[in-house]
């Protein structure tokens, strides 16, 4: 079993829906919570940002995470094309610059919003 | 301007070939990655420098070194390649207690 699982997808949607992008984890120690975006044949970069549990919003994106369930979660509303990537869910147990700091990814979930 | 940029971006070879692969970065960070993402997208952590002392080592074959010449440059050397190394390989950096790893744009590596 993976230490975080979350659903490959491929996940298709029309312009305008609410996209919901999950992720579970068996390690207790994780406090750090973050999803990356990558387009197609580029690197990952960083959409949100979480340190232990609540959630979090930035414009169209919120970000949940429940450390009692051991989920997160990324909500995208008025999803749009331009929206359409690979969305990767990571965790660490600490800070980056550390051992601690070692990122752990999700497979990635493959979301395209068509017009 | 690039923040971390890696060299070559395509990478062609033949089973049993020696390889190397380099990132840079200019963002001033302390500590550099090294990624595998293999067909299906998963993206796993194979080595972590900081300020040129290994500090993460994951499980990985020892045809794989990394070399951190300064803070700056992290390589990977890749010996006897075969077939399952055929994947995109990512260099990645964050600042000390950061939350954000800066990634480059990958080298896809394809070994035949």
């Amino acid at each position: 079993q993976k230490e975080v699982e979350q659903d490959p997808g491929p996940l298709s949607v029309p312009e305008g829906a609410i996209v919901s992008l999950n992720c579970t984890y068996s390690n207790s120690a994780f406090q750090y919570f973050m999803w990356y975006r990558q387009y197609s044949r580029k690197g990952p970069e960083l959409l949100m940002y979480t340190y232990s549990s609540g959630n979090k919003e930035d414009g169209r994106f919120t970000a949940q995470v429940d450390k009692s369930s051991k989920y997160i979660s990324l909500f995208i509303r008025d999803s749009q094309p331009s929206d359409s990537a690979t969305y990767l869910c990571a965790m660490s147990e600490g800070a980056g610059g550390t051992s601690y700091g070692k990122l752990t990814f999700g497979q990635g979930t493959i979301l395209t919003v068509h017009p | 301007d690039t923040a971390v940029s890696q060299t070559p971006k395509y990478l062609v070879t033949q089973m049993g070939n020696d390889k190397s692969i380099k990132c840079e970065q200019n963002l001033g960070h302390d500590t550099m990655y090294w990624y595998k993402q293999d067909s299906k997208k998963f993206l796993k952590i194979m080595f972590s420098y900081n300020n040129k002392e290994l500090i993460i080592n994951e499980t990985v074959p020892n045809r794989f070194s990394p070399k951190s010449p300064d803070k700056a440059h992290l390589n990977l050397h890749i010996n006897s390649l075969e077939l399952g190394d055929s994947a995109v390989y990512f260099c990645a950096s964050i600042g000390q207690g950061a939350s954000e790893q800066y990634f480059g744009p990958g080298t896809r590596l394809t070994v035949t």
